[in-house]
């Protein structure tokens, strides 16, 4: 079963900063967070993962509450191409992806 | 470079037919999974190598499911006598951990149909 708790759809308006919140509060210390990203009739893609500090690469951020229990992916500017079926994963290092239902983020003109 | 590859895209299987799909991995990536996902569903592990070993096979629904990479390279998703809840979208992904840190790479999926 998933470890993560996500909203099972969000809006977000074309421009504007997306932030998808996520919530694993059985998360333990050797866990990573990864998120990827679903775009239709794709296979998912990589976004971006962390184990508890913040991180920044050129498709999103990832803030890690300092608990570990949530965490927040940030699209600062998004398009329409970023609609997309967005999961958060907890995982040891090694270990096999989880998939949940996750996120599906719709980002309106 | 290229991604990881699958074939054939989209598949029709009648009821109790065989089919075989298949997979090419990123070049180099020693690690290759396989995973089922259902309509409106997330991704469902089925079956990981390293190299042409398969290491867990665990998520393989039944013993009609069958997975090979004999060279660590190429693998093949076979399924024997289809039934109609095999229809899913079949994806591959391939990592390598000589990056240092692993992520998966995912193919586009083979989505399979079975009347």
């Amino acid at each position: 079963d998933a470890k993560t708790t996500q909203p099972p759809s969000m809006d977000c308006a074309e421009g504007r900063a997306a932030n998808l919140p996520c919530n694993h509060s059985t998360i333990s210390g050797n866990e990573y967070v990864y998120w990827y990203r679903q775009i239709h009739s794709q296979g998912p893609q990589y976004i971006i993962h962390g184990l508890k500090n913040n991180e920044t690469n050129e498709m999103a951020s990832l803030i890690i509450t300092e608990d570990r229990k949530s965490s927040t992916l940030i699209l600062p500017h998004a398009t329409l191409r970023d609609t997309a079926v967005y999961y958060c994963i907890v995982r040891v290092y090694g270990q096999n992806f989880v998939f949940g239902p996750g996120t599906r983020l719709s980002v309106l003109p | 470079g290229a991604g990881v590859s699958q074939s054939p895209r989209y598949k029709v299987a009648k009821r109790g037919q065989d089919v075989a799909l298949r997979c090419d991995p990123i070049s180099g990536h020693v690690s290759l999974f396989w995973y089922q996902q259902a309509l409106g569903q997330g991704p469902e592990f089925l079956t990981y190598f390293q190299n042409e070993a398969q290491l867990d096979k665990s998520g393989l629904p039944s013993d009609r499911f069958f997975a090979e990479r004999p060279e660590g390279s190429v693998s093949t998703l076979k399924i024997q006598r289809t039934q109609q809840e095999d229809s899913a979208v079949y994806l591959c992904a391939s990592s390598s951990r000589r990056q240092g840190w692993e992520t998966q790479y995912f193919g586009p999926g083979t989505r399979l149909l079975v009347l």
